[in-house]
């Protein structure tokens, strides 16, 4: 089955500053790699994904970088603001081909963003 | 607002009973996650429907069981509840890779 390890646990910036997040996987067949936002109290929100025929992807703030090779992506937040803080997670699929397997969610990094 | 529907929002029982968790996917999703999480193992994927049919499993226990409806939604079935099994469960709906959250129902068993 799927490992995946999450890194750091928790994560402090000050506000405008950048966070990044990384993600390391096991299967080398996964092909899609997305990273979920929780706030407290609420289910899980996709906020990007990333197949792997792409490296990089972004979406205004928030971005995605894959590196096959070593098995790892990474979540990249710039600029950040209060209401990003939340517990993130990466969750590839357990086997390859995403849509019709369940994730494996890494262990969550709780990000806070300092005033 | 995910599309994805979960009731009831949160339901406290005893140790022994059994209790069942609904969802209503998102409006055109076949598939069907069921999900848990708890503070020491995280958030685990259970189990899969798609169209009705069971798909793929993961960390269900045997007292757990569930089903999908020709309607599409569906329903988790917890039964001869532990003091453990007391989490957020969770479903997910999806059409393709992406993966819908509902809300979630809190269980405690006291």
């Amino acid at each position: 089955g799927e490992n995946v390890e999450q890194h750091p646990s928790t994560l402090s910036v000050q506000e405008g500053d950048s966070a990044v997040i990384k993600c390391t996987y096991s299967d080398s067949a996964s092909n899609y790699f997305p990273w979920y936002k929780q706030e407290l109290g609420k289910g899980p929100q996709l906020i990007i994904d990333i197949r792997s025929n792409v490296g990089e992807k972004k979406d205004q703030r928030i971005a995605v970088t894959l590196n096959k090779t070593a098995k790892h992506f990474s979540l990249h937040i710039t600029e950040t603001q209060p209401e990003d803080s939340a517990v993130y997670f990466c969750a590839p699929p357990l086997r390859s081909g995403g849509g019709a397997d369940g994730l494996t969610f890494g262990k969550g990094t709780h990000l806070i963003i300092q005033p | 607002d995910s599309g994805v529907t979960q009731t009831p929002k949160h339901l406290i029982t005893a140790t022994g009973q059994r209790v069942t968790l609904r969802c209503s996917p998102r409006s055109g999703d076949l598939s069907v996650y069921w999900y848990q999480q708890s503070l020491d193992q995280g958030l685990q994927f259970l189990i899969q429907y798609y169209n009705g049919e069971e798909r793929a499993k993961g960390n269900i226990l045997e007292r757990f069981s569930a089903q999908q409806f020709p309607d599409l939604h569906s329903e988790l079935n917890l039964s001869s509840l532990e003091l453990g099994d007391s989490a957020l469960y969770f479903c997910a709906s999806s059409v393709s890779d992406t993966q819908y959250f509902g809300p979630g129902t809190r269980l405690t068993v006291l």
